[in-house]
């Protein structure tokens, strides 16, 4: 079965910070990755996902994410944080041939100050 | 499109009774799940769909049914509550297996939050 793993619990950031969230994943198989993002009070929306391809992959509202094989990681970043990026993070993952199981991590609590 | 649709958005239960959270969406997608989300827990899977008639079991079953008789609906029940079902309850859904790129992307209701007493 798949695990996901986000060491930063809780992470306070100046606006204009440089972001990197950690994310690791536990699984022997080709797998897919998703970001969500949840704003404070609302659902969760999906930031960014890798099926296939360029490991790089681009987001919305400038985040983007490295899938490393190697190292089973999908680290999100973005260069310049907003006050309005204040969020929680998930980093999910399921199987490649067989989705019907999305796994989340813990989650990321971001806090920007102006 | 209304998306996916919960209610209701809050509630309260005593101990030992039982509810149901409704959940339903538009969009014609095979797949629906429950997650139960929890402080420093992240997002759960409770239990899953793959179409109409077919229900099984995610990561924290334990006291949940669901059932799916129609595409658009797939309701969760408690039937006896207990405090440690307290929680903010996400219905999702997705587009099914064997269709055209599809990577198992989930939309999400606006959430259900449970409070047990």
């Amino acid at each position: 079965a798949q695990s996901v793993s986000q060491h930063n619990h809780h992470v306070i950031l100046s606006e204009a910070a440089s972001l990197e969230l950690g994310c690791n994943y536990s699984y022997g198989g080709t797998v897919n990755l998703f970001w969500y993002v949840q704003y404070p009070g609302q659902h969760l929306q999906l930031l960014l996902k890798y099926f296939s391809g360029d490991p790089l992959v681009k987001g919305i509202k400038g985040f983007e994410a490295e899938f490393i094989k190697s190292k089973f990681s999908f680290n999100l970043r973005k260069p310049s944080v907003q006050w309005s990026d204040t969020a929680e993070y998930f980093c999910a993952v399921n199987a490649f041939y067989n989705t019907d199981k999305l796994i989340f991590g813990t989650g990321t609590r971001l806090q920007v100050f102006p | 499109n209304a998306g996916v649709t919960q209610t209701p958005k809050f509630q309260v239960l005593k101990t030992g009774q039982s509810m149901t959270l409704q959940c339903a969406q538009d969009m014609n997608h095979e797949y629906m799940s429950w997650y139960r989300q929890d402080p420093g827990m992240g997002l759960r899977l409770i239990h899953y769909s793959v179409g109409a008639g077919i229900t099984d079991q995610g990561e924290v079953p334990n006291g949940y049914n669901v059932s799916r008789s129609t595409t658009e609906d797939f309701p969760l029940r408690l039937l006896s509550a207990a405090p440690s079902q307290t929680s903010v309850y996400f219905c999702a859904s997705s587009r099914g297996q064997g269709t055209a790129q599809n990577t198992g992307e989930l939309f999400f209701g606006e959430g259900s939050r449970l409070t047990v007493l």
